[in-house]
């Protein structure tokens, strides 16, 4: 089955750092990626919809000049964390649609715990 | 705009037992696609099972079911047989039939199976 790598998996980091989570689509291309936060005991929330080739759409509220998303190829998108504050610590998922099964459900990363101490 | 509900924060259940969480939406749309992901501890997103809308029979995945009534927005999961390892959050979500735009998650329901 189609397969969506995540890396890293859990990253603790001092206050100010800039962190950069990487999400790969292994057996697909996948035009359009989005990137969600989860706060622990609650759901899944959209950070940002990211479209190979272009400028990601970013949700209501959440800074693009704070979680800057790249979408260079077909297989990959990241998000980095920039001058990343405690506040920042949580758990982002990522999720890639097949350009040819658009139709098919998303497919989800392994998430990346972060940290910022 | 697409909400999903879920009503019940957590639930149990014995283990061998049957369960049902239930999950309401709303939408002003006619062709779209219901889904039921689990998290487990390892917070891996797992799909469990999925519905079309234009599709009158309810999906089925082994011990997992849905009762999908489209008038109603409604759209229950059934686990059948519990076992210890369905123990998880489940959240209900739904796309519109493009599959264009991102999925609408529920609040999630934390189901514990008890031994």
């Amino acid at each position: 089955g189609a397969v969506v790598s995540q890396h890293p998996s859990w990253v603790i980091c001092k206050s100010g750092t800039s962190v950069k989570i990487e999400c790969r689509s292994l057996d697909f291309q996948a035009t359009t990626m989005f990137w969600y936060r989860q706060f622990p005991k609650q759901s899944l929330m959209l950070m940002a919809t990211s479209n190979e080739g272009s400028k990601a759409t970013y949700e209501q509220g959440v800074e693009k000049d704070k979680f800057l998303i790249n979408h260079a190829s077909l297989t990959l998108s990241t998000l980095t964390v920039t001058s990343a504050h405690p506040e920042d610590s949580s758990f982002y998922i990522c999720s890639a649609r097949d350009r040819i099964h658009s139709n098919q459900p998303q497919h989800f990363g392994d998430g990346t715990r972060l940290s910022i101490l | 705009a697409q909400t999903v509900t879920q009503s019940q924060p957590e639930m149990s259940v014995q283990e061998a037992e049957t369960v049902t969480l239930s999950c309401t939406y709303d939408t002003s749309e006619n062709n779209y696609y219901l889904f039921w992901y689990k998290q487990p501890p390892s917070r891996q997103m797992i799909l469990v099972i999925r519905q079309e809308a234009y599709k009158q029979q309810n999906a089925t995945e082994n011990r997992f079911s849905v009762n999908f009534q489209k008038a109603a927005k409604s759209f229950s999961l059934k686990i059948s047989d519990s076992q210890l390892g369905d123990t998880a959050m489940y959240f209900c979500a739904f796309i519109d039939q493009t599959g264009a735009n991102n999925l609408f998650f529920g609040t999630g329901t934390r189901l514990t199976v008890i031994p």
